[in-house]
């Protein structure tokens, strides 16, 4: 069974401060990752892609991927009390993982 | 551009009884996927389409789970007989593949809640 990790949390942090999500997969063939962002009572949403090796930065949102230790995580710089929502990982064939919730504090 | 259509929003039935959730993904959208999200976890996908063709359905409980796709277009999620655990929101979506071809953006539909009594 392929699977995909995440802690579950919930992860809290300081308006402004940077929040860290990680993400662990044991399917070594896959070559793209996804992070979605899921508020509450709401469907996912796409943030992020990566498929190479390394950082990918779009505005406060960095993504980064070891493929050789099989793991992917974003950070959220300069949190805001909005990015409060739990980020789902998924890989290439669109499995997902548990989700880590969460919270910025004003 | 119409976003991923499900209905109904909501569900609430008993134990033993059938339930079926629609779904009509983003027009020319080819792939199809249905999840199950109980409260508190992720996204489980059930099943994925590629036109009228079943890719995998290796997570649906076959003895309960059914899933259509007749004309390529829109879905049909399937539960008989439903389970207390069934409870969850179902959710639809259809991808937008990227220039390469390899993977793409998953757009989701509201989903449709179950309540299982």
């Amino acid at each position: 069974q392929k699977e995909v990790e995440q802690n579950s949390g919930p992860l809290s942090v300081p308006e402004g401060a940077i929040a860290s999500l990680n993400c662990t997969y044991s399917d070594r063939g896959s070559q793209s990752f996804f992070w979605y962002r899921q508020y509450s009572g709401k469907s996912p949403e796409l943030i992020m892609f990566i498929y190479s090796n390394g950082d990918k930065e779009d505005g406060r949102f960095t993504a980064q991927l070891n493929k050789a230790s099989q793991y992917v995580s974003l950070l959220i710089r300069d949190s805001q009390p909005s990015d409060s929502a739990t980020y789902l990982c998924a890989v290439w064939d669109m499995r997902f993982g548990a989700g880590t919730r969460l919270t910025v504090k004003p | 551009e119409a976003g991923v259509a499900q209905s109904p929003r909501y569900k609430i039935i008993e134990k033993r009884q059938s339930v079926a959730f629609w779904c009509n993904p983003i027009s020319g959208h080819a792939t199809l996927y249905w999840y199950q999200q109980i409260l508190g976890q992720g996204p489980k996908l059930l099943i994925q389409f590629q036109n009228n063709g079943v890719v995998d359905d290796s997570q649906l409980p076959k003895d309960r789970f059914s899933a259509e796709r007749l004309k390529g277009v829109d879905s049909t999620l399937k539960i008989q007989p439903a389970k207390l655990e069934d409870s969850a929101v179902y959710l639809c979506a259809s991808i937008q593949w990227h220039r390469t071809g390899n993977t793409g953006e998953l757009f989701f539909g509201e989903g449709s809640r179950l309540t299982v009594l």
